[in-house]
């Protein structure tokens, strides 16, 4: 079945630093690919995206990209704030039937100032 | 809209009551999911609704637990005979998916309820 493995955590960067998460994914056909995340006492927020292979997703300075031949999809931030520190969740959706998102067991990321 | 809202936003019961949480989704949206958050874990997908259809139900979703969503609007999970096991983050998503299968896939998550069972 699909799964999805990312880097455990927590990780913890000081602020200006260059972040990566990795993330590696087991999927049949041709998935969607997502990035979450999950600041303290709130909900899943979609961070960004993409839909097929070499596709780059971009929101707020965070970028990933869709690479079918590595099935990754890491997570990088040139510059974090300490307002980043979250936790950081890599999930898959196959793209068929009930299109559930898989989730990995998610990062935490720690920006000290 | 406000998006997809959820209540309670906790929830503490002792062993071996029923439970019941609802969601609200965006109003818009046709399908309706149900995910299970353990601390330190990823959601966990229980099960979903297309309209007022259910059409799938993870092996996670014991006897214990049964879903509704009556007229395709808002859902209820309920958990009956609650054990300390059940204890956990219960997220709800919405999306909208068009017959003609778009892949775009617009999710949005309400904050989720957390079950505390004592």
């Amino acid at each position: 079945g699909d799964s999805v493995t990312q880097m455990e955590g927590p990780v913890t960067l000081s602020e200006e630093a260059f972040l990566t998460i990795n993330c590696t994914y087991t999927a049949t056909g041709y998935p969607s690919l997502f990035w979450y995340v999950q600041y303290p006492g709130e909900g899943l927020q979609l961070l960004l995206k993409a839909t097929k292979a070499d596709d780059k997703g971009s929101n707020k300075g965070f970028e990933a990209t869709y690479r079918k031949e590595t099935t990754s999809f890491h997570l990088e931030k040139g510059s974090v704030q300490v307002s980043d520190s979250a936790v950081y969740f890599c999930a898959l959706s196959s793209g068929t039937g009930r299109r559930a998102l898989t989730f990995g067991s998610g990062t935490r990321l720690q920006v000290q100032p | 809209d406000t998006g997809v809202s959820q209540n309670p936003r906790h929830k503490i019961t002792k062993r071996g009551q029923n439970v019941t949480f609802r969601c609200d989704p965006i109003s818009e949206h046709n399908r309706l999911y149900w995910y299970r958050q353990t601390l330190g874990q990823g959601p966990e997908f229980l099960t979903y609704f297309q309209n007022e259809a259910q059409l799938e139900k993870s092996r996670l979703l014991s006897d214990r637990f049964s879903a509704e969503r009556p007229k395709g609007s808002f859902s209820t999970l309920e958990i009956q005979r609650t054990e300390q096991g059940d204890s956990a983050m219960y997220l709800c998503a919405s999306s909208l998916v068009t017959t003609k299968g778009s892949r775009d896939y617009g999710y949005t998550f309400g904050s989720g309820t957390r079950l505390t069972v004592v």
